[in-house]
């Protein structure tokens, strides 16, 4: 179901670099801005990045992203115990007119 | 502050429908659509379409035609979702969630609603 694809997981020690990559086509991601959302069990979703690069109000500035042609990426610098959660990506869909998610990666802090 | 408040959770059994609710505040409700999206146990986000409230206009997946309807109540300024013929398999979280333009990002969500399908 999910039109955009990212790796199921992701793990680093603490104070590492973690980099998630998100692959989509040229109607989601190669046309439209890209999204992230931070999931931690038993909460909604919370928003870390949108267009492409751009973090929120309260988001820490170890979190980065980036776009290029039809994939993403979204970066963790300076691993942190609470950064353990999983991440989406997201972008909207030209062709289908609705937001479309990616598969999800785990990011797990050794 | 916006809020978005959603309906408790629900046990269902197959065949049936639900309908969650999502009460807005904070805001003026026509100006965001509001999109849903859930979560079955072990799964990814999925999204499942929206709503704009202000014209009542909706899109959803082609896998959800026939069987999602989504509707507002600007009066009361929430938004419904209802899922009909629910299997086990639309054991989930739903949540809704806001955009100031249909293709934006989802910055504000509801708590999240239960529903669980068995027999």
């Amino acid at each position: 179901q999910s039109v955009l694809t990212q790796p199921p997981s992701a793990s680093g020690t603490p104070g590492q670099r973690v980099t998630i990559s998100c692959s989509g086509s040229s109607t989601n991601i190669g046309s439209n801005n890209v999204h992230w959302y931070q999931h931690l069990p038993g909460a909604a979703p919370r928003l870390l990045m949108f267009h492409n690069d751009q973090r929120p109000s309260g988001v820490p500035g170890r979190f980065s992203g980036s776009k290029s042609g039809t994939s993403a990426s979204l970066a963790i610098s300076g691993l942190q115990s609470e950064d353990e959660a999983d991440y989406y990506c997201a972008a909207w869909d030209e062709s289908l007119d609705l937001s479309v998610f990616g598969t999800g990666t785990k990011v797990t802090v050794l | 502050q916006v809020q978005l408040v959603q309906s408790g959770a629900e046990m269902k059994k197959p065949g049936a429908s639900v309908k969650v609710s999502c009460k807005a505040s904070g805001y003026t409700f026509s100006a965001f659509y509001i999109h849903w999206i859930r979560q079955a146990p072990g799964q990814g986000l999925e999204y499942m379409g929206w709503i704009n409230p202000n014209s009542g206009v909706t899109n959803f997946p082609q896998r959800f035609q026939g069987r999602v309807t989504m509707t507002r109540d600007t009066s009361i300024t929430t938004a419904f979702m209802e899922l009909r013929n629910l299997t086990s398999d639309d054991t989930a979280m739903y949540y809704c969630s806001r955009t100031r333009s249909r293709n934006g990002w989802f910055e504000y969500w509801g708590q999240g609603s239960l529903v669980a399908v068995s027999s």
